[in-house]
């Protein structure tokens, strides 16, 4: 089966870069994707990662090793806003030519002045 | 402007009762997904569909089903909710590149 793992918490200070890390084993992986998730809202799309490398859209980035299973979301020049769930998802397309996304549980990321 | 939209915001139903989420997109897109949400287990996929009258069960799909008559529409059917039913249902739709989430139905059975 798939399995996604990501830390449950971290919290790091206003300001600050942090590191949000996601190790996955799917054996029809086709893509890589992270979300941010406010509490009581709905996830929304960050980054798209489905090649090897670092992907960088403004404060935040996402790096994919295939070879290794794992992935990456960096966060640079926190800022408050930024307190929140960042769920890591995986791209399945083993079974048919569907594409099945499995989401991880997300790292809940909290914010300190 | 991208948009999926939910038939419910919150939704309180009674055990035993048939329950009908509904989802709406308006981007052509041919990939559709029902997920459910709970704290600590993050989204869960109950079914997804990559084209209309196609579907697939994704981890957790006992207990419910779905219909995609038209491929702007997505529905979830409770055949008879359960209290363990109880929970955040998100529906999305997708492109290969992106996946756009509705804004979700905070489902409570009693």
């Amino acid at each position: 089966g798939q399995n996604i793992d990501q830390p449950t918490e971290m919290t790091a200070t206003e300001g600050a870069i942090v590191q949000i890390n996601c190790t996955y084993q799917t054996s029809g992986f086709n893509g890589l994707f992270w979300y941010q998730q406010h509490a009581g809202e709905a996830p929304t799309f960050l980054s798209y990662n489905v090649l090897d490398g670092l992907e960088e859209k403004g404060r935040f980035s996402s790096f994919l090793s295939r070879s290794k299973g794992y992935s990456y979301l960096l966060l640079k020049e926190l800022q408050m806003k930024d307190s929140a769930s960042y769920l890591c998802a995986v791209r399945d397309i083993r079974y048919s030519s569907a594409s099945k996304i499995i989401f991880g549980s997300g790292t809940r990321l909290s914010i300190r002045p | 402007d991208v948009k999926v939209t939910q038939s419910s915001r919150y939704l309180v139903k009674r055990t035993g009762e048939k329950v009908f989420l509904e989802c709406v997109q308006d981007m052509d897109h041919e990939n559709m997904f029902w997920y459910r949400q709970d704290p600590g287990l993050g989204l869960r996929l109950i079914y997804f569909s990559y084209d209309v009258k196609m579907k697939e069960k994704g981890d957790i799909p006992e207990g419910y089903s779905v219909s995609r008559e038209k491929k702007e529409r997505f529905s979830l059917i409770l055949e008879s909710a359960s209290t363990n039913q109880t929970s955040m249902y998100l529906c999305a739709s997708s492109t290969k590149e992106t996946q756009y989430f509705g804004p979700g139905t905070r489902l409570l059975v009693l």
